[in-house]
Order: C-alpha cells, then sequence, then structure tokens
C-alpha cells in the first residue's frame, strides 16, 4: 500500500528565503506525482504535475524534481513571498490504473513579511 | 487549463435533509471524477471514485446509501448527502481526471457542509 510522508508539517520563513519541501512514497511504482497548494476553506490548486519518466518540472519560482528510485520529490520555492503561505500537498498517482491519487498530510508553509 | 466548477460552495442544512453538490468539468471531458472529504486540518480521504455512465466505487467504511454519487455526463458529476446528520458536517471536494490521469488531476473549489 503507497504511504506518503511530507516533511516538515510546518514551515515558518521570512521573506525572500529559498526553501525546499520534502515528500517521500513507499512505492516507487507511480504513475506521476503532482504538487497542490490548499488556502484555508479553498479547494486544491495544481502546481506541477511530474510524470514518472520525468526529473523535474519548473513553473515561475517553483522547482518540482522526482526521484522515483528513492521513492522522493522535493518542492523548491525561491525568493518566498507572503503570498506563498498556504498548506502545500505531494500526491501521488497510481501505476496500477486505478487513477487513484495518494496524498501526504501536507506541509503548512507561513512567510512572513 | 482544465477548470472544474463545484457547488455550492457552502450550504447550511438541517437534520434530517438531502444536499446535492455538483461538479463540472467546464473545458475538458472528465472520464473520472472523484470525492473527498476532508476534516479540519487534516489531509484529503478519498470517498468514492465515479466512471461516466457507471456505478460509483466507493472507499472502505463510505455508506454508499448515504453519500449517493451520479456521474451521468462526462462533464458532470453529483454527491447526495441523505438524511445528513452532524456527523456529516465537512468540507467536501471534488477532482476531475482524463486519460487516466495523464495530464493530472483538477480539483473543484470545494463546499463547506454543516448540518444543523
Amino acid at each position: 500500500k503507497q504511504e506518503v510522508t511530507q516533511i516538515p508539517a510546518a514551515l515558518s520563513v521570512p521573506e525572500g528565503e529559498n526553501l525546499v519541501l520534502n515528500c517521500s512514497f513507499t512505492d516507487s511504482a507511480i504513475y506521476n506525482l503532482q504538487w497542490f497548494r490548499q488556502d484555508p476553506g479553498k479547494g486544491l490548486t495544481s502546481l506541477l504535475l511530474i510524470q514518472s519518466s520525468q526529473r523535474e518540472q519548473t513553473s515561475g519560482r517553483l522547482n518540482a524534481s522526482l526521484d522515483k528510485s528513492s521513492g522522493r520529490s522535493t518542492l523548491y520555492i525561491a525568493a518566498s513571498q507572503p503570498g506563498d503561505s498556504a498548506t502545500y500537498l505531494c500526491a501521488v498517482g497510481d501505476q496500477g490504473g486505478s487513477e487513484k491519487l495518494v496524498f501526504g498530510k501536507g506541509t503548512k508553509l507561513t512567510v512572513n513579511p | 487549463g482544465a477548470v472544474v466548477s463545484q457547488h455550492p460552495s457552502w450550504v447550511i442544512c438541517k437534520s434530517g435533509t438531502s444536499v446535492k453538490i455538483e461538479c463540472r468539468s467546464l473545458d475538458f471531458q472528465a472520464t473520472t471524477m472523484f470525492w473527498y472529504r476532508q476534516f479540519p486540518k487534516q489531509s484529503l480521504m478519498l470517498m468514492a471514485t465515479s466512471n461516466e455512465g457507471s456505478k460509483a466505487t466507493y472507499e472502505q467504511g463510505v455508506e454508499k446509501d448515504k453519500f449517493l454519487i451520479n456521474h451521468a455526463s462526462l462533464t458532470l458529476s453529483t454527491l447526495t448527502v441523505t438524511s445528513a446528520h452532524p456527523e456529516d458536517s465537512s468540507f467536501y471536494i471534488c477532482s476531475a481526471s482524463r486519460q487516466g490521469g495523464l495530464y493530472g488531476y483538477t480539483f473543484g473549489s470545494g463546499t463547506r457542509l454543516t448540518v444543523v
């Protein structure tokens, strides 16, 4: 059974810092991996999608890497801003065809002005 | 980009009544839709998976007679909470995918259900 772990559970940084969020998964046979952000009381916004054959994806100040063999992904946020404050969720797509996503519990990020 | 619309965004209902939540994919055909429930400060819990024109597949422990899911078209899925009770109060979120998740998953904005 796939399990996804996100570390740290919470992170507080001053504005302008570069930071890394970590995601690990137990079964390397994944279809893809997706990073989301969730603002309080809102749905999920997709940030980056990495297919199993890819090593990284970039969008603006965000860069996500994937190392399938070690069961790890990182989300790098450059020059953090207060607007980046949210909960970041890592989700792994099942390779078995069920299309189910397995979520980590998230990292709550606070960027202080 | 892919957009999923979910309505209503919040609803308050009396205990014993039923509530319907809609999830629509606006600019793509969603072969599969998912319904999640989220408790405060917790991650998402998958309730069921639905494919257009077929019965939904419910996760273990989810009452199919209480949470009725209909996926009548490739752009619309509905979740009906029947005979709602205060313990059903929660945040419900839908998501949609196409081509087996090849393009990832798009989520709705969620529905806050409060049963009084």
